[in-house]
């Protein structure tokens, strides 16, 4: 119950496309849904988060779309460029006082993304 | 603002032998997280400090993993003795206050290899 499932596991697609990652999670108490970038030799960075009470959040050419009937969750990158190859993580947790765990992100496995000039 | 801290950058030791990590969090950020990363996987919490208080350790492996973190700012981590399955990436995370939704930043981690 505390797994997010993230896919694919990895992603190819040529510069100016529109790369789109997907997450599922099962327990219904996490509230908060960030993606994190990471690039070789160095720690995960926000890059854009979404509440549930929302179904959509743009920032810049990230956009994140939310089902939360469905639990699934999704990272869409426009006009991609090579700059944005990395590794891109989603995760989950609840910010409310569930237990000792507040604030605890629980990470997806991970999607390795390359982007071809 | 400078960021999350971490010390030293690359380990190796051999099996058995102890090892410590340290991290020195942004300052007046209360919370505290340190997470294992497995090759080609997402990060795993181990830890979460609340100023100098343990508030979620429920995922160390307390016969081998120790952590602390006095006087609420920096926190050293602790494997005794190490196992091969020990090799990841160990991060250090902090943020201003738990929960709320505030973001969590992270260090560039140590990169510990036993062989």
């Amino acid at each position: 119950q505390q797994q997010v499932k993230q896919s694919p596991q990895s992603l190819i697609v040529q510069k100016g496309g529109i790369p789109i990652i997907n997450c599922a999670y099962e327990n219904t108490a996490f509230d908060y849904f960030p993606w994190y970038q990471q690039f070789p030799g160095k720690g995960p960075a926000l890059l854009i988060a979404i509440r549930p009470d929302v179904s959509e959040k743009k920032e810049g050419r990230f956009t994140i779309s939310f089902n939360k009937s469905a639990k699934q969750f999704s990272l869409h990158i426009m006009d991609s460029q090579p700059g944005d190859s990395a590794t891109y993580f989603c995760a989950a947790s609840s910010t409310m006082n569930y237990g000792g765990s507040q604030g605890n992100l629980i990470f997806g496995k991970g999607t390795k993304l390359s982007v071809k000039p | 603002e400078a960021g999350v801290a971490q010390s030293p950058r690359y380990k190796i030791i051999e099996k058995r032998q102890s090892v410590a990590f340290w991290c020195n969090p942004i300052s007046g950020h209360a919370t505290l997280y340190w997470y294992q990363q497995i090759l080609g996987q997402g990060p795993k919490l181990l830890i979460q400090f609340q100023n100098n208080g343990v508030v979620d350790d429920s995922q160390l492996p307390k016969d081998r993993f120790s952590a602390e973190r006095l006087k609420g700012v920096d926190s050293t981590l602790k494997i005794q003795p190490a196992k091969l399955e020990d090799s990841a990436v160990y991060l250090c995370a902090s943020s201003l206050r738990r929960g709320q939704d505030t973001e969590a930043f992270f260090g560039q981690g140590t990169r510990l290899t036993v062989v």
